[in-house]
């Protein structure tokens, strides 16, 4: 099974300041047959249903503010959130979908102000 | 409305039994590839099981934590998802959601569920 592992597993980030959260996958999530990185970033609120945020590494949801971004290729993944909203505080995990089953999670980061 | 609506959870006795059930809406359902996911208190995103839709075989898969005391199946007829929880232990103690790639179509989740609790504690 693809391991995820993420860090920080939880930061603080003032109001307009930049979040920065990692994902290593144990194995490339790169299928080279079409270039693309199978990891996707979902984000976790209290009381809401999980909400997928980007795919394919970098793609972001219809609806996703563009102050959210995705990066990286291979093993080593970014989810990126520019000047941070209050509305942003939730917790964070990455999630691979090239070997499956099973669909595996990073272990979370959770965001505070 | 495109959801997916989770029911049947509760508080149960270790060795027990539960049935969910997840009724989805405002996508073809008969054509999704369905999931069950689950949180435990204080943890992280757990995956639980699949099924594929009838048209790529309706197989179903499950993880291993899991596996010979869960199953997942469906309803096509119905647009429902149900799992199946038998010998469940006090570490199955989660919210179980029911979630699709039924949107994009390209195995990531891009529907959840609010998800339905499941206690297992005596």
């Amino acid at each position: 099974d693809i391991v995820m592992t993420q860090s920080p597993d939880s930061l603080a980030v003032s109001l307009g300041e930049r979040a920065t959260i990692n994902c290593k996958s144990s194995q490339s999530v790169l299928y080279s047959s079409n270039n693309k990185n199978y990891l996707a970033w979902y984000q976790l609120k209290p009381g809401q249903p999980p909400k997928l945020l980007i795919y394919w590494a970098s793609s972001r949801e219809s609806g996703v503010p563009d102050r959210f971004s995705g990066s990286g290729s291979g093993t080593d993944f970014t989810l990126t959130i520019d000047s941070l909203q209050a509305e942003d505080v939730a917790v964070y995990y990455c999630q691979q979908y090239y070997d499956t089953p099973p669909y595996t999670f990073g272990q979370g980061t959770k965001l505070e102000i | 409305e495109v959801q997916l609506v989770e029911s049947g959870g509760g508080l149960v006795k270790p060795g027990g039994s539960l049935r969910l059930s997840c009724a989805a809406s405002g996508f073809t359902f008969r054509n999704a590839w369905m999931s069950w996911v689950r949180q435990a208190p204080g943890k992280g995103l757990e995956w639980v099981g699949r099924i594929k839709s009838q048209r790529s075989g309706g197989a179903t898969d499950d993880a291993a934590s899991v596996k010979g005391r869960f199953s997942v199946s469906r309803d096509d007829s119905k647009n429902m998802l149900y799992l199946q929880m038998n010998s469940l232990q006090i570490e199955d103690t989660a919210v179980y959601h029911c979630v699709t790639d039924a949107l994009h179509g390209e195995n990531y989740f891009d529907l959840w569920g609010r998800g339905t609790l499941v206690t297992v504690s005596s």
